[in-house]
Order: structure tokens, then C-alpha cells, then sequence
């Protein structure tokens, strides 16, 4: 089965750190991209990263750019988003989610999503 | 920054015709994808590359997309088609990502 699983979601305190990491299954990694987005409470989805299927490539949206670093293990199918100077307007679901097209620089949608690690930041 | 614009709202009889637009300057050149989100949920595809059907999504889902817009219909709507919907494209520039801000469609 094709899945993708995130983990690594909880509390911090604002300016504080936190990991997230995605782990894959079921699908050959290395041929996709891999996305971030999320969704703060109440509020809809936002792109957050892409990183190539080789990892070369990397973007951010223009809210976590300078702050957050999408990283990807193609040895053992994992994308991580490490994410610094967390502020409470980050608090949201953050979802892992895969390239439609076995493309190397995700400019496709996405098809297959996690079930989602929750980030709360607040004091 | 990018935009597409959604409306925020769409109601809708069963078995009726919901149609949902998303206008963004990139989409003459660019994929629309249409994502739908139910409550508590991680959202679906629905609508690939303006007008694909993924395996599994109904066929009272289709897209369109012509100039500026693009367009998901769903003929014949069902209670259960009652969700938030969001567009999803890429900029010119290939760098940037956005969804639009979501319709939410309710099935009266």
C-alpha cells in the first residue's frame, strides 16, 4: 500500500525548535518530490515545501522561508522538515504529501497525504 | 505572491450542479489540481492536471480549466459530496505553490 506516515508533531514554545519527519512506503521514494503544507485551525491549506526527487532542489512558501528546512533520506525513504524561530501563527496540522508524476522537481499536485502531525506553539 | 481566488461559498441541491471557479494569472500556462477536504480529514485529489480523474473519484467530478479559470463541476451532487474544496497550482516561476482559499460547498 502506498502511504506516507508524519511524525514528530507537539508542543513548543514560541522561538523554540522541532522536527518533523515523514516516513514512506509502498511506492519506489527516490522517483518524487515531496511536499509539506498545512493548515492552522479553522483556516485553509497552505503549501509550505517541496523538495526534488534527488533533493537538490528545495522551496519555501514566503512564511516559513529562512525559518524551516526540508531535508530527504532517499536511503531510507524519509523527508524531514526542520523547522526554527517558531512563532504562534505557525500552530497547525502539517501534512506530508507525494507528487502525482514520478518527476524530479515536483511541479505537479500532490496524490497521496498523511493523516497529519499537529504543532501547537505557545507558552 | 501568487494568488487564485475561490468564492467562499457554494449551496446546492442534491442531485443538482455544483460549479466551483478558481481564477489565477498563471493557469493559461499552468495544472489546476482540486483537492477536497472533509471535516477532521486529510484532503483528496479529485481533479489532476485540470481535468484527470483520479482511480476511485466518481464520475460526477470533472475539471476544466480556460484561460485565467479553471473550473470543477460535480454533476449530480450527493449528501456526501458535502466538503470544503482547494484549488492547487504553481507559479510562472515554477518556485512557488499556492491553493486557493477553499470552497466550502453545502449540499441543502
Amino acid at each position: 500500500e502506498v502511504q506516507v506516515l508524519e511524525s514528530g508533531g507537539g508542543l513548543v514554545q514560541p522561538g523554540g525548535s522541532l522536527r518533523l519527519s515523514c516516513a514512506a512506503s509502498g511506492f519506489t521514494f527516490s522517483n518524487y518530490a515531496m511536499f509539506w503544507v498545512r493548515q492552522a485551525p479553522g483556516k485553509g491549506l497552505e503549501w509550505v515545501s517541496v523538495i526534488h526527487s534527488g533533493g537538490d532542489g528545495k522551496y519555501y512558501g514566503d512564511s516559513v522561508k529562512g525559518r524551516f528546512t526540508i531535508s530527504r533520506d532517499n536511503s531510507k525513504n524519509t523527508v524531514d522538515l526542520q523547522m526554527n524561530s517558531l512563532r504562534a501563527e505557525d500552530t497547525a496540522v502539517y501534512y506530508c504529501a507525494r507528487d502525482t508524476v514520478a518527476s524530479a522537481s515536483g511541479d505537479y499536485g500532490m496524490d497521496v497525504w498523511g493523516q497529519g502531525t499537529t504543532v501547537t506553539v505557545s507558552s | 505572491s501568487y494568488e487564485l481566488t475561490q468564492p467562499p461559498s457554494v449551496s446546492v441541491s442534491p442531485g443538482q450542479t455544483a460549479r466551483i471557479t478558481c481564477s489565477g494569472d498563471a493557469l493559461p500556462k499552468k495544472f489546476a489540481y482540486w483537492y477536497q477536504q472533509k471535516s477532521g480529514q486529510a484532503p483528496v485529489l479529485v481533479i489532476s492536471e485540470d481535468n484527470k480523474r483520479p482511480s476511485g473519484i466518481p464520475e460526477r467530478f470533472s475539471g476544466s480549466s480556460s484561460g485565467t479559470m479553471a473550473t470543477l463541476t460535480i454533476i449530480g451532487v450527493q449528501v456526501e459530496d458535502e466538503a470544503v474544496y482547494y484549488c492547487y497550482s504553481i507559479d510562472n516561476s515554477d518556485n512557488h505553490r499556492v491553493f486557493g482559499g477553499g470552497t466550502k460547498v453545502t449540499v441543502l
